[in-house]
């Protein structure tokens, strides 16, 4: 079956840390996986796109790798802030013939001070 | 601009009510998507829309759910009747395209429904 996995146990980290979110999915051949965050309360919102044929994507304080081997992307923070506290949630467009987001359950980080 | 826009933040009604959520999308934006958030199943699309018109509905749990788009900037979600286990956080959305022509959605702030 498809699925898209993000490890629903929450991440709490250390200040000035780097926080390292996973997202695996099994099933799939997506044409980009997505990154959004979710605040308590807030819808989510946009962070970074990948596409399939790019291995790695920055900005600022965040990066993103995807490898479509493993099925696999990882979601970087580097020197993590307390204000990074949120939920982040990674979704995929799941081919090159569907318009539909799949989304993942997300992953809660606390960074603590 | 205001983002997108919903109402009501917070709806709680009996079983069996009708229960209509409302949706003003971001001006300019062609795509509309509503989405339901539960703990275990996570952020599931319903239906979306382009250009007013409904293009796949089949996330739509039964067909005591039903949306509407009448026009450019308004769009409703309404369930009748309405069931406990249909309590979960309902978001809009909007983006200018879609798919590989354009990757970013606009989320709202969600209606959180409870249903006693």
């Amino acid at each position: 079956s498809q699925k898209i996995e993000q490890n629903s146990e929450a991440l709490n980290i250390q200040e000035g840390k780097t926080a390292t979110l996973t997202c695996n999915y099994t099933n799939y051949s997506p044409a980009y996986l997505q990154w959004y965050r979710q605040d308590p309360g807030r819808g989510p919102v946009f962070l970074l796109l990948i596409r399939e044929n790019e291995k790695e994507k920055r900005k600022e304080r965040l990066k993103v790798t995807f490898d479509t081997t493993l099925k696999q992307s990882l979601f970087h923070i580097t020197a993590s802030q307390p204000a990074d506290s949120a939920t982040y949630l990674c979704a995929l467009l799941p081919s090159y013939n569907t318009d539909k987001l799949i989304f993942g359950t997300g992953t809660r980080l606390q960074v603590f001070p | 601009d205001a983002g997108v826009i919903q109402s009501p933040r917070h709806e709680v009604t009996e079983m069996g009510q009708e229960v209509t959520l409302r949706c003003k999308p971001i001006s300019g934006h062609d795509y509309l998507f509503w989405y339901r958030q539960t703990m275990m199943r996570g952020l599931e699309l319903l239906i979306y829309f382009n250009n007013n018109v409904p293009i796949d509905d089949s996330g739509m749990p039964e067909d005591r759910f039903s949306a509407k788009m009448p026009n450019a900037s308004f769009s409703t979600l309404k369930i009748q009747p309405s069931e406990p286990r249909d309590s979960a956080v309902y978001f809009c959305a909007s983006s200018p395209g879609l798919g590989l022509s354009y990757n970013e959605q606009f989320f709202g702030p969600g209606t959180r429904l409870t249903v006693l």
